[in-house]
């Protein structure tokens, strides 16, 4: 099975400021490298697709990068509305997985 | 509006059985692979296993935790997704997703996008 390491668990960050999440996989997936993010009590909204494919509706402030095993989600300008837990997911094999996920707050 | 509603969540003594059902709209139902997540208490988003369409061979494919106990299932004509849960375990306690992908780049990138608002199962005694 695919790990998926994501790191930090946690990040806080003033509003403006990018925002960097790294997720590194156990093997090579290519770019079937898909992320989220989710708040308490909604469901998970779909960020970036194929490892750098912005979801339609998704802000321009979130892009993805990467492939093979490392991979990156950027917020160039934070929003108190980013405010959430952000997981990325492999695709490439099954068992899909997610990694562990990033808490980000507002400073 | 595309749209996911589950049902069938609650409480459960372990080694007990429950079904959830998740029911689709908005969205040719029978051509969409449709998965389940689940998010444990204090925990992060898990998959918990995936059905293909049938045109796609109507396949399953689960993660380990719940391989041999859940079985993934699909009734086109009612545009529903079942979650069979046997031997459930303290463990299981979760909310849990019912989530698809709106289209065939979608489908192709394993990226889902469209979810449920989630039903919860307590597993205890």
């Amino acid at each position: 099975d695919v790990q998926v390491t994501q790191s930090p668990s946690t990040l806080s960050a003033s509003v403006g400021d990018i925002v960097t999440i790294t997720c590194r996989t156990s093997q090579s997936i290519i770019t079937y490298l898909n992320w989220y993010h989710h708040k308490p009590g909604k469901a998970p909204e779909l960020l970036i697709y194929g490892a750098s494919s912005l979801q339609s509706g998704v802000p321009s402030r979130f892009s993805g990068s990467g492939s093979g095993t490392d991979f990156t989600l950027t917020i160039s300008s934070l929003q108190p509305e980013d405010v959430a837990t952000y997981y990325c997911q492999q695709s490439y094999s099954t068992p899909w997985t997610f990694g562990q996920g990033t808490k980000v707050e507002i400073k | 509006e595309v749209q996911l509603v589950e049902s069938g969540g609650g409480l459960v003594k372990p080694e007990g059985s429950l079904r959830l059902s998740c029911a689709g709209s908005g969205f040719i139902f029978r051509n969409a692979w449709m998965s389940w997540v689940r998010q444990a208490p204090g925990k992060g988003l898990a998959w918990v296993g995936r059905i293909k369409s049938k045109t796609d061979g109507g396949t399953t494919d689960y993660a380990a935790p719940v391989k041999g106990r859940f079985t993934i299932s699909r009734d086109d004509s009612k545009n529903t997704l079942f979650l069979q849960m046997h031997s459930l375990k303290t463990e299981d306690t979760a909310v849990y997703y019912c989530a698809t992908h709106d289209s065939g780049v979608l489908t192709l990138w394993g990226a889902m996008d469209v979810w449920g608002q989630g039903t919860t199962v307590t597993v205890s005694s």
